[in-house]
């Protein structure tokens, strides 16, 4: 399973655009990188998954660098909901998330 | 709203005891995943049922079992509590195995040992 890297802690103000970078140096060539949030006292929620190319969706963006071994979540308005534990994942089986420290993100009004 | 349901919610057993929980998955979803979230962690793959076998088990002894069943509800058993199995306990259902697919979680069972 490939390991990844993180920010501990990230800080943003509401309404700004938010990037959260993530190092996974050791990711195969066949897995998917899926981002995960988790809100307080709450499960995780998906937030999206991308191969090689960069993706939208209506929650965040996903840009995934060329050679694969980074990507950065983006959040284009912060708002004080995203506030979160923030997970990539490198993911070669479904269903099967090796969840890592994540990125605590605070939002600021 | 995911569609995951966990029961129950809360639970509080005595060390050495027995529990089980429950969780009901989307309808369809053929494989179910179970993982343990100890307070400020990340949380930790126990195991995976795809088709009602196991696929896939994480760094977790054996009194922790599962049973997934054909209506597409399932049950995480642990034998012999211990003080550190206190966490709480998520499973997340997906419609196959496949790389890009994603998971559903509940809310969770947070299960203390006393």
């Amino acid at each position: 399973d490939a390991k990844t890297t993180q920010p501990n802690s990230m800080e943003s103000n509401e309404e700004e655009p938010v990037h959260l970078p993530c190092n996974h140096s050791t990711i195969s060539g066949t897995d998917y990188i899926h981002w995960y949030r988790q809100l307080p006292s709450q499960g995780p929620e998906y937030v999206i998954h991308g191969l090689t190319s960069n993706v939208n969706n209506r929650m965040a963006s996903l840009a995934i660098a060329e050679d694969r071994k980074s990507s950065t979540l983006i959040l284009h308005r912060a708002t004080l909901r995203d506030a979160a534990v923030y997970y990539c994942i490198p993911q070669n089986q479904g269903g099967k998330l090796i969840f890592g420290q994540g990125t605590e993100l605070s939002v600021k009004p | 709203e995911t569609g995951v349901t966990q029961s129950p919610t809360h639970l509080i057993k005595t060390r050495g005891q027995q529990v089980t929980l429950r969780c009901s998955s989307q309808s369809g979803h053929n494989t179910v995943s179970w993982y343990q979230q100890a307070l400020g962690q990340g949380p930790q793959f126990i195991f995976q049922y795809y088709r009602e076998e196991e696929n896939g088990r994480g760094n977790f002894p054996p009194r922790f079992s599962g049973l997934q069943f054909p209506n597409y509800s399932s049950e995480l058993n642990v034998n012999a509590l211990e003080l550190d199995d206190s966490a709480l306990y998520l499973c997340a259902s997906s419609l196959d195995r496949d790389r890009d697919t994603e998971a559903f979680f509940g809310q969770g069972t947070r299960l203390t040992v006393v």
